[in-house]
């Protein structure tokens, strides 16, 4: 059975600082997905990664790739507090039909 | 072009009823999946149809049913609710198996 774990669950930082967010997963799959979730709101896809090696950038977001590691990174470059929100990754589950299964989400706030 | 339409916003509903809630999805989409999303179990998978047919199902209990219909709008129906079913339940919409989800606002129910 498929597992996504994301690490750190929450993250608190100043403006201005980079970090950077896990994505680990357990059987071989190669597309994985970044969303944003914001309080009380649905997901907004950020990140469609579909091979290794994959590298996709918007603004101050970085997301990555590594099919053989089983591991995707999101970094976040010189933080804003507009960035404050839940990160989710999900993997997409190679089977027949669409199916994700997601991490447990990392919090991330952002503080002036 | 419209995205994902969830309808209704908000419910609250009793234990022991049943409630219906209804999925739009992008047009030319024909895939609907389900997701529940709670605080203590994050994101987890419903089911999926495509073309009317259900191709995957979660481990959720039978009370937790749905259907497709020939436009691609979606149905999904909860009977003898439980308190445990309080959840904010996305619909996402794509064109097939493996591509990009897009999710709608969400239906936000409260069981009492």
């Amino acid at each position: 059975e498929l597992k996504v774990e994301q690490n750190p669950l929450f993250l608190s930082m100043q403006e201005g600082k980079n970090y950077t967010i896990y994505c680990n997963y357990s059987t071989t799959s190669d597309r994985l997905y970044w969303y944003r979730q914001d309080p009380g709101k649905s997901l907004e896809s950020l990140f469609v990664l579909l091979s290794n090696g994959a590298v996709k950038q918007e603004g101050r977001l970085m997301a990555s790739l590594d099919t053989k590691a089983r591991l995707s990174t999101l970094h976040i470059t010189a933080a804003v507090h507009d960035l404050s929100a839940t990160y989710f990754c999900a993997v997409d589950t190679l089977q027949g039909a669409q199916k994700l299964v997601f991490g447990q989400g990392t919090r991330l706030t952002i503080n002036p | 072009k419209a995205g994902v339409t969830q309808t209704p916003r908000y419910l609250i509903k009793t234990r022991g009823q049943q409630v219906t809630l209804s999925c739009s999805p992008i047009s030319g989409h024909r895939s609907v999946s389900w997701y529940q999303q709670t605080p203590g179990q994050g994101l987890q998978f419903l089911f999926e149809y495509f073309s009317e047919t259900q191709r995957n199902k979660g481990n959720f209990p039978g009370r937790f049913s749905g259907r497709q219909f020939s436009n691609s709008r979606s149905e999904m129906n909860v009977s003898t609710l439980e308190l445990g079913d309080s959840a904010l339940y996305l619909c996402a919409s794509s064109f097939g198996a493996r591509t990009e989800a897009f999710f709608g606002q969400g239906t936000r129910l409260t069981v009492v």
